[in-house]
């Protein structure tokens, strides 16, 4: 079954204190995102990646960390998280062929953090 | 950053009415997209349309891309409670790649 995980899904945690959400994909798709949602700001990007070793930031990625070693893996690392990373954290995954993708964008069920 | 506007934010109708929920931009997008996603779950798409003036239709929903790709609307017919959910807009920046901007959200809530 293709599809998009994401572990832990829940996790609070406490100011500075390193955490890594991890993502994993199975459908060898090249593009991969992560994203947060927040009520009255919606979802924001936080950083792409359009193939390995090669990622670019969103709108948010202040105190965010990424990597891209393998197609199928991209985490996101919080290396000092604070409050204001409480939120509900999305990756997804697409197909495309480089450039502009129309392809399905699929999500995982999201990662929800309350750093404390 | 682009924005996309999208309004309404909350709906509530009863069933069997019609809705639309519009998404705008000052921005002209190289696509666009809307999702719907459940609570506890991540969006899932619905629709990509690409070329100005664009109409796709998906069974009682029908999607439509502005001709200067910068807005969008999506309309509902005869809404039914499995229409219940959280639809977003969002569009994939001209600039080429993934950078993709998402609508707040419209909140839809049919009655029985």
């Amino acid at each position: 079954e293709a599809q998009v995980t994401q572990n832990p899904r829940y996790l609070i945690t406490v100011t500075g204190k390193k955490l890594t959400v991890t993502c994993s994909q199975n459908m060898n798709h090249e593009y991969m995102s992560w994203y947060r949602q927040d009520p009255g700001l919606g979802l924001r990007q936080i950083y792409y990646s359009m193939n390995v070793e090669v990622t670019d930031k969103g709108d948010v990625p202040e105190g965010y960390k990424v990597s891209r070693k393998e197609k199928r893996n991209f985490p996101l690392i919080l290396e000092s998280p604070s409050p204001n990373q409480t939120s509900l954290y999305f990756c997804a995954s697409t197909q495309g062929e480089g450039g502009y993708s129309t392809d399905t964008q699929y999500f995982g069920p999201g990662t929800r953090l309350t750093v404390l | 950053t682009q924005l996309l506007e999208q309004s309404p934010q909350f709906l509530s109708i009863q069933e069997g009415e019609n809705l639309t929920v519009y998404c705008n931009s000052s921005s002209v997008f190289s696509s666009l997209q809307w999702y719907r996603q459940e609570p506890g779950e991540g969006p899932v798409l619905l629709v990509t349309v690409v070329t100005g003036g664009e109409v796709k239709k998906l069974k009682r929903l029908t999607f439509q891309f502005g001709d200067a790709r910068k807005d969008s609307s999506l309309h509902i017919t005869a809404a039914q409670p499995g229409d219940t959910g959280l639809y977003l807009c969002a569009g994939q920046d001209s600039g080429g790649y993934q950078k993709v901007t998402f609508g707040i959200g419209t909140k839809l809530q049919v009655i029985p």
